[in-house]
């Protein structure tokens, strides 16, 4: 079975520079999940997808990042001016269920973004 | 305070040490405990999966929930080298996950 796939796995920008991201969950998976983690730190949810749906978002910085799921497969990630702050690995991460209390969830590679 | 707190090492230990990685969490409503370990420059690998309180193992390794005290274990026997990687808790109640900030471990051969 095939993982989580993301890319790019790495990215150099300048500041005020716009990125984009992808990810390709494990086929059949009805969930997907961004994370920032930065150095050092453990991962925090941006946003999460139910199929197509949002499900949460409460930590996603709205006014430069945003993310869409259009066919309830694929995902793109965006961030639109980049940040110094920013510079950070997006990990995509995808579970099987919806909204089901302790689904696994199985990660992608990751994009080491950094912004200068 | 947080709501996973985990100490963030580094931790060296010989090669075939027992090693001890723990968690506190302060919501007594999490019921799925995990570990994920975690290489340079990759994703998080799902290692252990625990529901509500008790012991689990797989081969060298054994998860261990204590609710009463909000503490979680991952021992490690026999370590290896190839463990030497940053160990990452997570805790559910809902179908979100909380994390902790990782351990790093170093096996020296």
């Amino acid at each position: 079975e095939a993982g989580v796939a993301q890319s790019p796995r790495y990215k150099i920008i300048e500041k005020r520079q716009s990125v984009a991201f992808w990810c390709n969950p494990i086929s059949g998976h009805a969930t997907l999940y961004w994370y920032q983690q930065i150095l050092g730190q453990g991962p925090k949810l941006l946003i999460q997808f139910q199929n197509n749906g949002v499900v949460d978002d409460s930590q996603l910085p709205k006014d430069r990042f945003s993310a869409e799921r259009l066919k309830g497969v694929d995902s793109t990630l965006k961030i639109q001016p980049a940040k110094l702050e920013d510079s950070a690995v997006y990990l995509c991460a995808s579970s099987l269920l919806i909204l089901t209390a302790g689904d696994e969830q199985y990660f992608g590679p990751g994009t080491r973004l950094t912004v200068t | 305070q947080k709501e996973v707190e985990q100490d963030p090492g580094p931790l060296s230990v010989p090669e075939g040490a027992i090693v001890s990685l723990n968690c506190t969490y302060s919501n007594s409503a999490f019921q799925y405990f995990m570990w994920y370990r975690q290489y340079s420059r990759k994703g998080p690998e799902l290692l252990m999966y625990t529901y509500s309180s008790g012991n689990k193992e797989d081969g060298r390794f054994t998860a261990q929930v204590d609710k009463s005290s909000k503490y979680i274990s991952l021992f490690i026997r026999d370590s290896q080298p190839s463990d030497s990687a940053t160990y990452l808790c997570a805790t559910s109640g809902t179908y979100k996950y909380i994390f902790g900030t990782g351990t790093r471990l170093k096996v020296l051969a």
